[in-house]
């Protein structure tokens, strides 16, 4: 099983420039998150989708935004890189509310 | 006040010890627990979930104190690969905001169990 496949695993932008983060899982989850983590902070919430069709912001939604394409993807879109967005941002999926979710294996981005 | 605080670590053990973390979180509507591990440089993975009458796996014991608002998690005759970040993870159902799913995960302890 793939479960959770997150693309690119690694990515370098200069400022000012877009790209969008990928994620597909296969297991049939209805709930998917994106989250970012940096040292010292843990992982924060970017946004989520609770179902297909429904978006939400989490707790650092700014400079994102979402697309919940169909059950199974949930793309995260950075429409001008700044170089606070360097993190490592993982995609999870759950089964439903209250699940424990399964997560990606990150990408890794520099915004230089 | 963070939502959910762990003691950062590291915890360093010598291989077979027996090593407790704690975490505890500020919101009472929490309704469900776990604990996830990372090794450095991957992605999180689920370890165990916690119930509300704790829950044993193996090596590892789970247990939640919902009166005081913290889970814990116990690991007996710790192995060398036991040595990770373990993130405790509470998750509350945000009705009065339309729902939706929102786990919340605390910082992560770290330990290192060494010969």
């Amino acid at each position: 099983n793939a479960g959770v496949t997150q693309t690119p695993k690694f990515q370098v932008l200069k400022t000012g420039q877009s790209m969008t983060l990928q994620c597909a899982q296969d297991m049939n989850h209805n709930s998917m998150y994106w989250y970012r983590q940096d040292p010292g902070m843990g992982l924060r919430l970017i946004y989520y989708s609770a179902s297909e069709g429904t978006t939400d912001k989490g707790e650092v939604p700014n400079g994102y935004n979402v697309s919940r394409l169909n059950k199974r993807e949930f793309s995260l879109r950075l429409e001008s890189a700044a170089p606070s967005q360097t993190s490592v941002y993982f995609c999870a999926s759950s089964k439903g509310q209250a699940s424990e979710a399964f997560f990606g294996q990150g990408t890794r981005l520099t915004v230089v | 006040r963070k939502e959910v605080e762990q003691d950062p670590g590291p915890f360093n053990v010598p291989e077979g010890a027996t090593v407790a973390f704690n975490c505890t979180y500020s919101n009472s509507a929490s309704q469900s627990f776990f604990w996830y591990r990372q090794d450095c440089r991957k992605e999180p993975k689920l370890l165990m979930s916690v119930y509300s009458s704790g829950n044993e796996d193996g090596r590892f014991t789970a247990q939640l104190n919902r009166a005081s608002q913290y889970i814990s998690l116990l690991i007996r005759d710790s192995k060398l690969s036991d040595s990770a970040t373990y993130l405790c993870v509470v998750n509350m159902l945000r009705i009065l905001t339309g729902g939706g799913n929102k786990l919340t995960f605390g910082t992560g302890t770290q330990l290192k169990v060494e010969l």
